[in-house]
């Protein structure tokens, strides 16, 4: 059972707007920036979004991400089927003596 | 270009050690804390432990909480996993990540491929 609460899936069609939710609590989200990962098939996890909404270079603008309270969401608008992958949202948790919490993944599948 | 290599993964028997390493190279390795991750097979992604810049602090995950012990070689640009007391649900792909600063709390941002450990008898 993961700390951070994603859909096991996802799915749309090229063109189309997809979202990604990802819920946690006030001692991880609600306290710390969120990052999200792509990782591709058999390939490892890459920064797609850091600190709720920042951009590393190179990724394009399609991605999109944000935060509100407890919670954070991915938007990838005009998708394509080489969006098709597993994504993670991930936050520094206060609780104990600190941790990093990975939510359990959601599998997006381009139709 | 940032780049990790990890090395040392393996089978190895319930009970056993095994040590994991990870070779840095392309950023100044001292002023950035690192971190494992593992992703046992068909799962998802697991942190494992954290250590800073410095080497001065360290934070780890409940599962591995005095088993495993991560360090660092900074002269050696190095980050290191000792892993004893392994167990079957250990197994899994471990990687190094970087993380954005020097301090535990800034999250992995480039990540290495992965070592594969298997532990079983």
């Amino acid at each position: 059972q993961s700390v951070l609460t994603q859909p096991p899936s996802a799915s749309g069609t090229p063109g189309q707007r997809v979202t990604i939710s990802c819920s946690g609590s006030s001692s991880n989200i609600g306290s710390n920036t969120v990052n999200w990962y792509q990782q591709l098939p058999g390939t490892a996890p890459k920064l797609l979004i850091y600190s709720n909404n920042q951009r590393p270079s190179g990724v394009p603008d399609r991605f999109s991400g944000s935060k509100s309270g407890t919670s954070a969401s991915l938007a990838i608008s005009g998708l394509q089927s080489e969006d098709e992958a597993d994504y993670y949202c991930a936050a520094w948790d206060d609780s104990l003596n600190g941790s990093w919490v990975f939510g359990g993944g959601t599998k997006l599948t381009v139709l | 270009e940032v780049q990790l290599v990890e090395s040392g993964g393996g089978l190895v028997q319930p009970g056993g050690s095994l040590r994991l390493s990870c070779a840095a190279s392309g950023f100044t390795f001292s002023s950035y804390a690192m971190s494992w991750v593992r992703q046992a097979p068909g799962k998802g992604l697991e942190w494992v432990s954290a250590i800073s810049g410095s080497g001065g602090s360290t934070y780890y995950a409940d599962s591995v909480k005095g088993r495993f012990t991560i360090s660092r070689d900074n002269s050696k640009n190095t980050l290191y996993l000792q892993m004893n007391s392994l167990r079957a649900e250990d197994t899994a792909v471990y990687y190094c990540a970087k993380g954005g600063n020097g301090y535990c709390s800034s999250g992995p941002d480039y990540w290495g491929q992965g070592t594969l450990v298997t532990v079983s008898s």
